[in-house]
Formats: structure tokens, C-alpha cells, sequence
């Protein structure tokens, strides 16, 4: 059974830090790339990250770019991503998704993430 | 950035109904486009991909069509599972972008 297991959310202070995890089993982790997709309270969803499976290439979205930062560990079969100078818009549901060939397969369950003094 | 507007932004539907929910590109996306599903407090369902390809374990009664920058996905009749929050994304180049969903409720 593929899983997909986010971690590491919290509360958190406007200009704080905090990295995500996301556990991953039930499939070759190494063939896949990696998405990290949010959504706000009551909002949309909106794409944040990428990576391949290999590391070599990563993207943002403008509204994270220079802030946060997309790695993976593939012997650990990890996710993760280290969010940094964190703003109130920044309070959101984070949700890591598997993709192959560009498409979108599998979700994690999601981890809360609040920006809040 | 390619923008994606889904319509209706809501719909009330009954069960046995079919439902028709259209996302429009900004520009042509060819055929870069997938379909998810999200129900209350729950994580995205990935339901269609390539526009017209149904993920593995996704039932027939939901289909997708169009290409270029004009898209849709209909459900053949409705279920009480299937009441949720439906959302299109292009992946044809990256910002990856959403449509900002159609919420389909119970009539």
C-alpha cells in the first residue's frame, strides 16, 4: 500500500522557520518526483514545490521562492521541506504528492502549518 | 503564468444526476491537464490525467475530455460519494496551476 506521511507542522511566529517531512513507503520512492502543494484555510489549492527523483532540478512557486526549500533523501525515502521567513499567508494545510512522467498519482494526508504571533 | 478558471464555481446536484463541471486554460496546454477530488478535511484524490485518462481505481461514471485550452469532466450520474470539491490543474508547464474549484453539493 503506498503512504505518503506528512510531519512537522505547527505553530509557528511570522519570520520563524519550520521543516516539513514527508515519509514515504509502498512504492520506489527513487522513481518518483516530489510535489509540495498547500492549501489555506477555507482557499483553493495552490502548488508550491518540486523536485526529481534525483535531485536535479526544483521549482517554487514566486510566493515561496527564496524562502523555502524543496530536498529529499531517497536512502530514507523522505520528503522534506525547510520553510523559512514565514508570513501570515503562509498558514496553510501542507500536502506532499508523488508524481511520474509529470502527472500527479498519490497524497499525503497533510500537515497544518500556522503562522501566528 | 497559466491561469485556470473553472465553471461553475458551485453546483447543486441530486443523486442519479449527470454533472458537467469545464476548465478553461489561459493558454493551450494541448492535453497537460489532470482532474482531483477533495472532500471535507480530507486530501486530494487524484481522479484523471492527459485530460481524458482515468487514474487506476477511479470508476467509469467519471470522464474528462477537451484539449488545447478547453476542458471538462463529467460525472454520468451522481453518487453521494461523489459530493466534494473538484479542481483541474495544468501541467504543462511549471508554476504548476490550479482552477480554483467547483464545489458539487447535494440539491
Amino acid at each position: 500500500e503506498v503512504q505518503l506521511v506528512e510531519s512537522g507542522g505547527g505553530l509557528v511566529q511570522p519570520g520563524g522557520s519550520l521543516r516539513l517531512s514527508c515519509a514515504t513507503s509502498g512504492f520506489t520512492f527513487s522513481d518518483y518526483s516530489m510535489n509540495w502543494v498547500r492549501q489555506a484555510p477555507g482557499k483553493g489549492l495552490e502548488w508550491v514545490s518540486y523536485i526529481s527523483s534525483a535531485s536535479s532540478t526544483m521549482y517554487y512557486a514566486d510566493s515561496v521562492k527564496g524562502r523555502f526549500t524543496i530536498s529529499r533523501d531517497n536512502a530514507k525515502n523522505s520528503l522534506y521541506l525547510q520553510m523559512s521567513s514565514l508570513r501570515d499567508e503562509d498558514t496553510a494545510v501542507y500536502y506532499c504528492a508523488s508524481s511520474r512522467s509529470r502527472i500527479v498519482g498519490d497524497w499525503g494526508q497533510g500537515t497544518l502549518v500556522i503562522v501566528s504571533s | 503564468d497559466i491561469q485556470m478558471t473553472q465553471s461553475p464555481s458551485s453546483l447543486s446536484a441530486s443523486v442519479g444526476d449527470r454533472v458537467t463541471i469545464t476548465c478553461r486554460a489561459s493558454q493551450d496546454i494541448r492535453n497537460d491537464l489532470a482532474w482531483f477530488q477533495q472532500k471535507p478535511g480530507k486530501a486530494p484524490k487524484s481522479l484523471i490525467y492527459a485530460a481524458s485518462s482515468l487514474q487506476s481505481g477511479v470508476p467509469s461514471k467519471f470522464s474528462g475530455s477537451g484539449s488545447g485550452t478547453d476542458f471538462s469532466l463529467t460525472i454520468s450520474s451522481l453518487q453521494p460519494e461523489d459530493f466534494a470539491t473538484y479542481y483541474c490543474q495544468q501541467y504543462k508547464s511549471y508554476p504548476r496551476t490550479f482552477g480554483q474549484g467547483t464545489k458539487v453539493e447535494i440539491k
